[in-house]
């Protein structure tokens, strides 16, 4: 299995909802990341997950909050978003050091 | 921080004819440079990379270019297909945490 898989594939979700992105790899692979991309742009890193410890929060609203269950999931919980948040929702996992990302296809994410 | 500079941001060519898309780098720390290209709809895809203590690597018609004195890379497309139509992401890294990507090239290959 060589592949991240994200679900939802697609997100509508209202400014008080509360809603959760999922991400599953089972590569043995012991990084994972959340990005964020808006159309046009390159991504942009939100969260690293090593060894299913929290490694780097780059300043991400308190608004999104992850969580790693284990080396193989990784959660983004979604709470009281607002409009400018709506954009694509990327996983990644990577073997710790310096290798290639593996991505999902992504969560494409629309707050109303 | 690293800072990674990517021209040009479009790019059309015919097809069989070859792309070149070039990136610079801030950081003389940074020790990995990946390349990406995503589909629209798709999320980014490993294409090829290099390591810095290589010059150049190949694959089929595909081949990156490193050069570290001046702090830039390259990425070559030969014979292209209008299925390397795509945006192309170029990053550099010194770690593999944080990994900064270039502002993307968007390659449109004409029939």
């Amino acid at each position: 299995d060589t592949e991240v898989t994200q679900t939802p594939k697609h997100l509508v979700m209202g400014m008080t909802n509360k809603k959760s992105l999922k991400c599953e790899q089972h590569m043995g692979h012991r990084a994972m990341y959340w990005y964020k991309q808006k159309a046009k742009k390159p991504p942009e890193l939100m969260f690293v997950y090593s060894y299913e410890k929290l490694s780097i929060n780059e300043s991400v609203p308190s608004r999104f909050s992850p969580e790693c269950p284990n080396s193989s999931l990784l959660n983004l919980h979604l709470h009281a978003l607002q409009p400018e948040d709506s954009a694509l929702y990327l996983c990644a996992s990577s073997q710790a050091g310096a290798y290639g990302y593996t991505f999902g296809s992504g969560t494409r994410l629309t707050v109303v | 921080g690293e800072n990674v500079e990517q021209h040009p941001s479009t790019l059309s060519v015919q097809e069989g004819d070859s792309a070149v898309i070039k990136c610079t780098y801030s950081d003389s720390a940074s020790n990995y440079f990946p390349w990406y290209k995503q589909e629209l709809g798709k999320g980014p895809q490993l294409i090829i990379d290099i390591r810095s203590n290589v010059g150049e690597k190949k694959d089929q018609r595909i081949a990156v270019t490193l050069n570290k004195t001046a702090k830039h890379f390259s990425l070559h497309i030969t014979e292209t297909q209008p299925e390397d139509s795509a945006v192309y992401f170029c990053a550099a890294s010194g770690g593999y945490q944080k990994v900064t990507f270039g502002t993307g090239t968007k390659l449109q290959v004409i029939p």
